[in-house]
């Protein structure tokens, strides 16, 4: 089973404005953290956002945060004021229980619009 | 700020030889990962290391597959015989500490192409 989906393989949206980015996870553990990292075309990856399971409050980051819905298992990355700069793919992940490695999910490609 | 290193940017390789990748992680950081992306795909983890030994690897990270860290300061993937279905981009990554919210610093990555 996936540990992680995202179900949109490509999103536009109009520059300036916001865009959600859906993400899904699978696990029974009660620990864990949610990531969200960046990949422009130029390929490498960058760490945007973090949501630890037991946060109380969304995490927020600039123009991002993330809408974290536990009883859904769901940790949406919402972008505001969208940029140009923003076209890239994104990728949702997690780390469970302990140190293991982060499991990332396909990607969304989000294509902003002048 | 201080960045994961790794060279080189673009390897070109034929099939069977031997390929080392090099990564020099940011300096005060104690657990250490290989991920690779086929092009297109998702970024799969491959292997982490920690106080000298692998920690966790993935079915991915066969006997072909090594890693080391030779000094204080680098730490490598070594493919011993290169197949067509090893070509994809190469991470390797830092973190600093075993916590849930220390999250993972990259590299900009190798891009293997085997041919």
């Amino acid at each position: 089973a996936q540990k992680i989906t995202q179900t949109q393989p490509g999103m536009f949206v109009q520059e300036k404005e916001a865009v959600t980015l859906d993400c899904t996870y699978d696990t029974s553990d009660q620990s864990y953290g949610l990531f969200w990292y960046k990949q422009p075309s130029s390929g490498e990856m960058i760490f945007l956002i973090y949501q630890g399971s037991y946060d109380e409050q969304n995490a927020t980051e600039g123009r991002y945060s993330l809408n974290f819905q536990k009883a859904r298992k769901s940790a949406n990355l919402v972008i505001s004021a969208s940029q140009l700069g923003d076209s890239a793919m994104y990728f949702c992940a997690m780390r469970e229980q302990g140190n293991t490695p982060l499991v990332f999910g396909k990607g969304t490609r989000l294509s902003v619009i002048a | 700020e201080p960045e994961v290193t790794q060279t080189p940017s673009h390897q070109v390789t034929q099939m069977g030889q031997e390929v080392i990748l090099r990564c020099v992680p940011i300096s005060n950081h104690l657990y250490f990962y290989w991920y690779r992306q086929i092009l297109g795909q998702k970024v799969e983890f491959l292997v982490s290391f920690y106080n000298n030994e692998i920690s966790e690897k993935s079915e991915i990270f066969d006997d072909q597959f090594s890693v080391e860290r030779p000094d204080g300061s680098n730490f490598t993937l070594k493919i011993r015989s290169t197949k067509l279905e090893d070509s994809a981009m190469y991470f390797c990554a830092s973190k600093e500490a075993a916590l849930y919210n220390s999250p993972l610093h990259f590299g900009n990555g190798t891009r293997l192409t085997v041919t």
